[in-house]
């Protein structure tokens, strides 16, 4: 079945390093979305990209959509510790469009 | 400020007590969803409503019903709790099934022992 793939789990930075976490998808995408969910909280939508090849920015934060649409990046600029938290990328399920496909996250850790 | 508000955010119920878990938004979405959340296995969609009384399954839908009797209000039910449903249920809605993102609510830590 259709797959979303999110690259690494993990990711160990210092503070002011960058951070990128991938999303790749089986099959085309009409669509893909970022979310936050910092510890202990619940997911907070950031931005949902539709073209091939879009690329948005906020602030630190920049997400870019594959030419192809099977595929999205989230980079982070000069991490801060208050973008601890998992960053999941999530796309609509190709044969019914009834629902989302998760990535399983990645978990954005700042070293002390 | 959007919200989703989940009436609890945590529980603590017996194994086969009859649970729910009550979700209202205030955004006049026509689209609810029901989520659970686990360590290792991501967010998993267990119900989502596309209208008043409307409700299709999820890819876990074994163990759960839901009720959707007003467009605010979204309702899931566990007939008969067990240790395994122990996790974090997410209430969610939505402008569109799949697109222009969701708005999450708080929620729910469930544990039943």
């Amino acid at each position: 079945g259709q797959q979303v793939m999110q690259i690494p789990q993990y990711q160990h930075v210092q503070e002011g390093e960058d951070f990128t976490t991938y999303c790749n998808s089986s099959t085309t995408l009409s669509n893909i979305q970022w979310y936050k969910q910092r510890p202990g909280g619940h997911p907070v939508f950031l931005i949902q990209l539709v073209k091939s090849g879009e690329v948005k920015k906020q602030k630190r934060l920049t997400f870019q959509f594959g030419e192809a649409k099977k595929n999205s990046s989230l980079h982070i600029t000069a991490t801060q510790t208050t973008d601890v938290g998992t960053y999941f990328c999530a796309g609509p399920e190709d044969d019914s469009n009834y629902q989302l496909i998760w990535g399983a996250g990645t978990k954005l850790i700042i070293k002390p | 400020d959007v919200k989703v508000t989940q009436s609890s955010r945590y529980l603590v119920k017996r194994t086969g007590e009859k649970v729910f878990l009550e979700c209202v938004q205030d955004m006049d979405h026509e689209n609810m969803f029901w989520y659970r959340q686990d360590p290792g296995l991501g967010l998993r969609l267990i119900y989502f409503s596309y209208d008043v009384k409307m409700k299709e399954k999820g890819d876990i839908p074994e163990g759960y019903s839901v009720s959707r009797e007003k467009k605010e209000r979204f309702s899931l039910i566990l007939e008969s709790a067990s240790t395994n449903q122990t996790s974090m249920y997410l209430c969610a809605s939505g402008y569109r099934l799949t697109s222009y993102g969701y708005t999450f609510g708080s929620g729910t830590r469930l544990t039943v022992v």
